[in-house]
């Protein structure tokens, strides 16, 4: 098994440009989720989902949109960048809510 | 929403050394993990653990959730043991897992 991956590991973008990014598991996990990792700020959820077709706002959703159409993706898309999404992504998946949670490796985003 | 706090915010200790990291949280929870940041920045899920104790080599976790907190400790610590824990909860009804700020541990050879 792979786990959980995700792409690009890094990426540069311009203020106003937009972009995907990338997460799959072949883990047959339902619930997958996408957090944002700020200095001294631990771990942020941005939106996550139950299973495909159904997707739900975390914390700060605000500038990014999910979609499920499969159980194995969960692509986040960041509209227009800010450099405020100047972040590190991580993807995660889980069997449920409750479970214990597998992170992908991360993709480091630069906002100019 | 649920408040987690983790003590200490940071951590130096020498090579062999025993350490407890701390999780206070501020709602009945049924769902408690613990992760391990290593320096690379990979995040991997140390225990799940809503309640009672678990042992994995030299880290074991007790939770205690009637008194709302959680205990990580490191026996024996090695270098590899280095970077941030994290301890992350989630409540009944609730699907989200709310992350505290970590613990940044630094093991000197």
């Amino acid at each position: 098994n792979a786990g959980v991956t995700q792409t690009p590991k890094f990426q540069v973008l311009k203020t106003g440009q937009s972009m995907t990014l990338q997460c799959a598991q072949d883990m047959n996990h339902e619930y997958m989720s996408w957090y944002r990792q700020d200095p001294g700020m631990g771990l942020r959820l941005i939106h996550y989902s139950v299973g495909a077709g159904i997707t739900d706002q975390g914390e700060v959703p605000n500038g990014y949109n999910v979609s499920r159409s499969t159980t194995e993706d969960f692509p986040l898309r960041l509209l227009s960048a800010a450099p405020s999404q100047t972040s590190v992504y991580f993807c995660a998946s889980s069997y449920g809510a409750g479970n214990e949670q597998y992170f992908g490796p991360g993709t480091r985003l630069t906002v100019t | 929403g649920i408040q987690v706090e983790q003590s200490p915010p940071d951590l130096i200790l020498q090579e062999g050394a025993n350490s407890t990291l701390r999780c206070n949280f501020s709602d009945s929870v049924n769902n408690l993990q613990w992760f391990h940041q290593n320096p690379w920045g990979q995040l991997i899920n140390l225990f799940y653990i809503p309640s009672g104790t678990k042992q994995n080599g030299r880290l074991s976790a007790t939770t205690v959730a009637t008194e709302r907190y959680s205990l990580l400790y490191i026996s024996s610590s090695q270098t590899t043991d280095s970077g941030v824990y994290f301890c992350a909860v989630g409540y009944f009804g609730n699907e989200k897992l709310t992350f505290g700020t970590g613990t940044r541990l630094t093991i000197i050879p």
